[in-house]
């Protein structure tokens, strides 16, 4: 696996806060990508980067933001949370070349009261 | 936006039964890949296929790539309690910007 860590693990904070969920990988990655997990949904892309400082939209990005500043680091960031956003995040990412497999972290469990 | 349809949505299995699930999708695929998870984790990459009518093993595990490149499954010969988990399937299609689109899972329970 890619070396993927997600901090924190488990948040729970309060709607209209700001939330900031970091995903750190050490196996230098080009591409890395929000999802978010749903009960019947799946997993959904929110975001996703192609490298430092680059990145675009996903299928469900409405509300969040994301940055990245370094290779190794990819920031999620909920500017005034709301109980929709209530959810299990993953951070996945994949090597640039011609394979697609994206490789996952451990998530983060959010609770938006 | 994209759908794939992964099915069944749950079943029961018995020590050293075998399991069959499957992804269709009206899209065409130029990637399948199967992910298993864990209670608490992340998905683990199991196999990944990329040519249309191959069909690959990892272990008990045997995945095939569709001819029609719609569709995809997934078997598990003689299962053990630690098969038990969630199993998603994910596409990688043109259609959406090249990005993978996940199945909404197969949950597998162990018989009592």
């Amino acid at each position: 696996d890619a070396g993927i860590t997600q901090s924190p693990r488990h948040k729970v904070t309060e709607t209209g806060t700001p939330v900031t969920l970091r995903c750190h990988q050490t196996e230098n990655h080009r591409y890395m990508y929000w999802y978010r997990q749903d009960p019947g949904h799946g997993l959904r892309l929110i975001h996703y980067s192609y490298g430092v400082k680059d990145t675009d939209k996903g299928e469900v990005s409405d509300g969040y933001s994301v940055s990245r500043s370094k290779t190794e680091d990819f920031l999620l960031t909920l500017e005034s949370a709301t109980s929709s956003q209530t959810s299990v995040y993953f951070c996945a990412t994949r090597t640039s070349g011609g394979y697609n497999e994206q490789f996952f972290g451990p998530g983060t469990r959010l609770t938006v009261l | 936006g994209q759908q794939l349809n992964q099915s069944p949505q749950s079943m029961f299995i018995q020590e050293g039964e075998d399991v069959s699930m499957n992804c269709t999708s009206s899209s065409i695929f130029n990637t399948w890949l199967w992910y298993k998870q864990d209670p608490g984790e992340g998905p683990v990459l199991l196999i990944a296929l990329y040519k249309a009518g191959e069909l690959t093993s990892n272990g008990r595990l045997t995945a095939q790539f569709g001819i029609t490149r719609k569709d995809s499954f997934l078997n598990i010969s003689a299962s053990i309690p630690s098969d038990v988990g969630i199993y998603f399937c994910a596409g990688l299609t043109m259609e959406y910007g090249n990005k993978l689109v996940f199945g909404a899972g197969t949950i597998l329970r162990v018989k009592s």
